[in-house]
């Protein structure tokens, strides 16, 4: 199974600033992976796939990198609205499907 | 736009089996491209794959539920089935399905609401 790790856990940050949240598998993964955000009492949205391609709808603030087992997720500038806690998911080598712990974004 | 909605009950006693149903609207459960999945969130935590579903039958579960699951799918319903048997308070979760292949990547996108399913003793 492959482990998925984020860091940090939760990151305190101020409306405006730029953000970069990290995600790393415990084998190469290649481009396998993608970012979700989640709100409280929301089901998880699709962010990025192919560790960098924006889903439809999505920001351009949003942008995603890395491949192999570093990946980072990039918010250029926080608004309000990208308070959330936020997942990385490996798909490269499945069964099974993995996800990380998840990175808090508060508001500081 | 396609729409997912998850159903069943939300309190199952320790040791009976949790049954959750999703149906699918606005397209095709049998549309090959797809995989439909099942995950799971206890309170507070993070994310759990539990399984995936072809149109055809094709299974993918998660090992780390022991053999405790079942997924099924009903075409003429344009539904996909989830069953995990001897249950205990550590399967107390909101259940998510979800589409698996947005864009031919094995990612998610859309999920259903969730519901949230509670253990009792």
């Amino acid at each position: 199974e492959i482990v998925m790790t984020q860091s940090p856990a939760t990151l305190s940050v101020s409306p405006g600033e730029r953000v970069t949240l990290s995600c790393r598998a415990s084998q190469n993964i290649r481009n396998g992976l993608a970012w979700y955000q989640q709100k409280p009492g929301q089901a998880p949205r699709l962010l990025i796939y192919g560790a960098s391609t924006r889903a439809t709808g999505i920001p351009v603030r949003f942008s995603g990198s890395g491949s192999g087992t570093e990946f980072t997720l990039t918010i250029s500038s926080l608004q309000s609205e990208d308070f959330a806690v936020y997942y990385c998911q490996q798909y490269n080598n499945w069964p099974p499907i993995t996800f990380g712990q998840g990175t808090r974004l508060d508001i500081k | 736009q396609l729409l997912l909605q998850e159903s069943g009950p939300g309190l199952v006693r320790s040791s009976e089996t949790l049954s959750l149903t999703c149906s699918v609207f606005g397209g095709s459960i049998s549309k090959t491209t797809f995989y439909w999945g099942w995950i799971r969130q206890p309170p507070g935590k993070g994310l759990e794959w539990i399984g995936s579903i072809y149109f055809s039958g094709s299974v993918y579960h998660n090992p780390s539920l022991n053999s405790r699951v079942t997924i099924s799918v009903d075409t003429s319903k344009n539904q996909f089935s989830l069953k995990v048997r001897s249950v205990t308070a550590s399967d107390t979760a909101v259940y998510y399905c979800a589409r698996q292949g947005y864009y031919g990547y094995d990612v998610f996108d859309p999920w259903g609401q969730g519901t949230l399913v509670t253990v009792s003793s």
